[in-house]
């Protein structure tokens, strides 16, 4: 049973550009959340997808934004891009709150 | 919020010694608590987790910890650690209210094992 899958796994993009990042949850798992981790620094909470709609979100500006699709699947889009936006991005799933997430292995993303 | 602090942000300690990393937490209320383990270029994998009950909990590759309500604290220890041990280790909360509530992380411990 595959975990979370995250792609792509590096990026390399520059200053003002947009990118998209996307996710697939484990299988059973329905609800997707997305964490910005910098170097040397713990997972930041951006937002959390359910039934394709965000239900919860951290202190990210708008210039972040999402998406989930049908199949559970979710997209982390960020536009004009800056140089603190380098990071790894971390995807994780879970069925609920007492299953803890799972996680998938990140997008580096490095903003030049 | 909920929140949690680790309170090193560093802990080196030789092979086979035992090994305590601290968490606190700011909520009165209750709780869910986790502990994750990421190595080098990978995601988080989940160690273990307090949802109620017994206070103390048991997780993987030989961790162990335990939830002390009235010190809002939920240390993490081994009896004796490996070298393979070495990674980051993050303590994180959750508020079980409702359903899959955002989990919060603290900013990490970095075990480091030496031989």
């Amino acid at each position: 049973d595959a975990g979370v899958t995250q792609s792509p796994t590096h990026l390399i993009k520059t200053r003002g550009q947009q990118v998209t990042l996307r996710c697939s949850p484990k299988s059973g798992h329905d609800t997707v959340s997305w964490y910005q981790q910098a170097l040397g620094q713990g997972p930041q909470f951006i937002f959390q997808y359910y039934e394709e709609e965000e239900r919860q979100r951290g202190n990210f500006p708008d210039r972040f934004s999402g998406h989930q699709f049908p199949n559970y699947s979710s997209e982390l889009n960020v536009n004009a891009l800056l140089l603190g936006d380098s990071a790894l991005y971390l995807c994780a799933s879970s069925p609920w709150t007492a299953y803890g997430y799972t996680f998938g292995s990140g997008t580096r993303l490095t903003v030049v | 919020a909920q929140s949690v602090t680790q309170l090193d942000s560093q802990v080196p300690v030789f092979e086979e010694a035992p090994v305590e990393l601290r968490c606190n937490y700011s909520s009165s209320v209750s709780v869910y608590l986790f502990w994750y383990v990421q190595y080098p270029n990978q995601g988080l994998q989940l160690l273990l987790k307090y949802l109620s009950g017994s206070t103390l909990v048991k997780g993987i590759n030989g961790f162990e910890a335990e939830f002390n309500k009235s010190q809002t604290s939920f240390h993490l220890r081994k009896p004796s650690v490996h070298i393979s041990d070495t990674a980051e280790y993050f303590c994180a909360v959750t508020d079980p209210s409702y359903n899959n509530n955002d989990m919060r992380f603290g900013a990490g411990t970095r075990l480091t094992v030496k031989p």
